[in-house]
């Protein structure tokens, strides 16, 4: 199985300032058809998860522009430009490569 | 406008059998995967398995004795059964599609890469005598 690692696991972002999440993979991922099969999530606590980022850099309809992905190989990244309150929640990264579809432990952002 | 409906039995005993339906409207099954995953409590999530219209399932070679993912386009709904559970399997799961984006060939099978664009509300099934 692909193992996903994603750091930090917990992030106090002060509101307006940037934050990053990494997500490394134990294996590099293949681009094949011209992608790379990384996705990210977002998720609030009971509510399932929002697809934010496909294909390591295309955001989703209706994600707004401040969240951009980036990568290739075995390293990731998510970049939030200016964090606000309403990020506060779990981001996750997954990876379609293979099966079984795996997920990074996820990373806590709150807000200082 | 895509949507994902979800229910099934939200308590079970050990040994029982798990069974969730997700209805889909605003969109056919054709063309698409369809997956269930589960989120234990306080924990990451986890992939279960997925099937689609014409082609075979793919399960969590964790869960793979135990479970099994059908459709019925008919009603379009797609279901998870899930037998013999345990309090380990204590879980928010959710339904979800699976937009296509590469179908290949490995292991004597076909299977999907692809990105998980909408999803269920989720349904809270918890296991315990």
């Amino acid at each position: 199985d692909i193992v996903l690692t994603q750091t930090p696991l917990s992030l106090s972002a002060t509101p307006g300032q940037p934050a990053s999440i990494s997500c490394k993979s134990s294996q590099s991922l293949l681009r094949t058809g011209g992608r790379f099969h990384l996705d990210w999530f977002f998720q609030r606590p009971g509510l399932a998860p929002q697809l934010l980022i496909y294909e390591v850099s295309n955001r989703f309809s209706g994600v707004p522009e401040k969240f951009s992905g980036s990568g290739s190989g075995t390293h990731f990244t998510l970049n939030i430009s200016r964090v606000e309150a309403e990020d506060v929640g779990v981001y996750y990264c997954m990876q379609s490569e293979q099966v079984p579809r795996t997920f990074g432990q996820g990373t806590k952002v709150e807000i200082k | 406008q895509v949507q994902l409906q979800q229910w099934g039995a939200g308590l079970l005993k050990p040994s029982e059998t798990l069974s969730l339906t997700c209805a889909v409207s605003g969109e056919s099954l054709s063309g698409y995967f369809w997956s269930w995953f589960r989120q234990s409590p306080g924990k990451g999530l986890e992939w279960i398995g997925e099937t689609y219209d014409g082609g075979s399932s793919h399960y969590n070679p964790s869960l793979k004795s135990r479970v099994s993912i059908s459709l019925d386009t008919s009603k379009n709904h797609f279901f998870l059964k899930l037998n013999s559970v345990t309090a380990a399997d204590t879980a928010l799961y959710f339904c979800a599609r699976g937009l296509r984006r590469q179908l290949y060939f490995d292991s004597g099978s076909y299977h999907n890469r692809g990105y998980f664009d909408y999803w269920g509300q989720g349904t809270l099934v918890t296991v315990s005598s």
